[in-house]
């Protein structure tokens, strides 16, 4: 089966650079999770987007934003990177709601971000 | 408001021994409750889930967890540990469908010869 897809795997950056990740979620899902997870960390919730709109934030930084496409693919763009900010970065997506399984969300690989 | 909290960050037991990781939720509303187990340097895959119906939910692995709402419990269990069984397991919560999860900080299980 068709899993979410996150691109690139790895990522390093210098300090005050800019970032982008990407996320393919399962064909069908219309919503997009964004999560972020520390060294020795519980994944912590970011953003997400239902249909193309943002439907929740929880606690991103103001330099990153996000986005989901007409295709429902997201980025998330993070600007002004810092040493806090190396994390590894899952995507998730969970079915339409009219699924029963719309409560389930499904995470793809992450990308791990360093930043020296 | 939700939250998940994990007894234990880490439990060792012997291969062959039952495993029992221990998640206590906390919800204003019905919960939603998963089980996700993370191998090192790999993403988080979905071991079984509670959404409503039968209380007692199987799931991959020979895994299976008992929601338990007079005691706000959703603890994950498996009668016959495997040393592949090795991993973090975080139990989260949701609740509903296009909700945000809140993770627990997750435990660590070492399974041992």
């Amino acid at each position: 089966a068709a899993g979410v897809i996150q691109s690139p795997r790895h990522l390093i950056k210098e300090k005050r650079e800019t970032a982008t990740l990407k996320c393919y979620p399962i064909p069908r899902h219309d919503t997009v999770y964004w999560y972020q997870q520390g060294p020795g960390q519980d994944p912590q919730f970011l953003i997400s987007f239902y249909e193309k709109m943002q439907s929740d934030k929880g606690s991103i930084p103001d330099r990153f934003s996000a986005q989901q496409f007409s295709d429902y693919h997201s980025e998330l763009n993070m600007s002004s990177l810092e040493l806090g900010d190396s994390a590894l970065y899952f995507c998730a997506s969970s079915p339409p709601s009219r699924d029963r399984d719309q409560e389930t969300q499904y995470f793809g690989p992450g990308t791990r971000l360093l930043v020296l | 408001a939700q939250s998940v909290t994990q007894l234990g960050s880490h439990v060792s037991v012997s291969e062959g021994a039952l495993v029992l990781l221990r998640c206590n939720y906390s919800s204003s509303v019905p919960p939603y409750l998963f089980w996700y187990v993370q191998y090192p340097n790999q993403g988080l895959q979905l071991l079984l889930k509670y959404t409503t119906g039968a209380t007692l939910v199987k799931g991959i692995n020979g895994f299976e967890a008992e929601f338990k709402k007079s005691e706000t419990s959703f603890h994950l269990t498996k009668p016959s540990a495997h040393m592949s069984d090795a991993a973090e397991y975080f139990c989260a919560v949701t609740t509903g469908g296009g909700n945000k999860l809140t993770f627990g900080t997750g435990t660590q299980l070492k399974v041992e010869l």
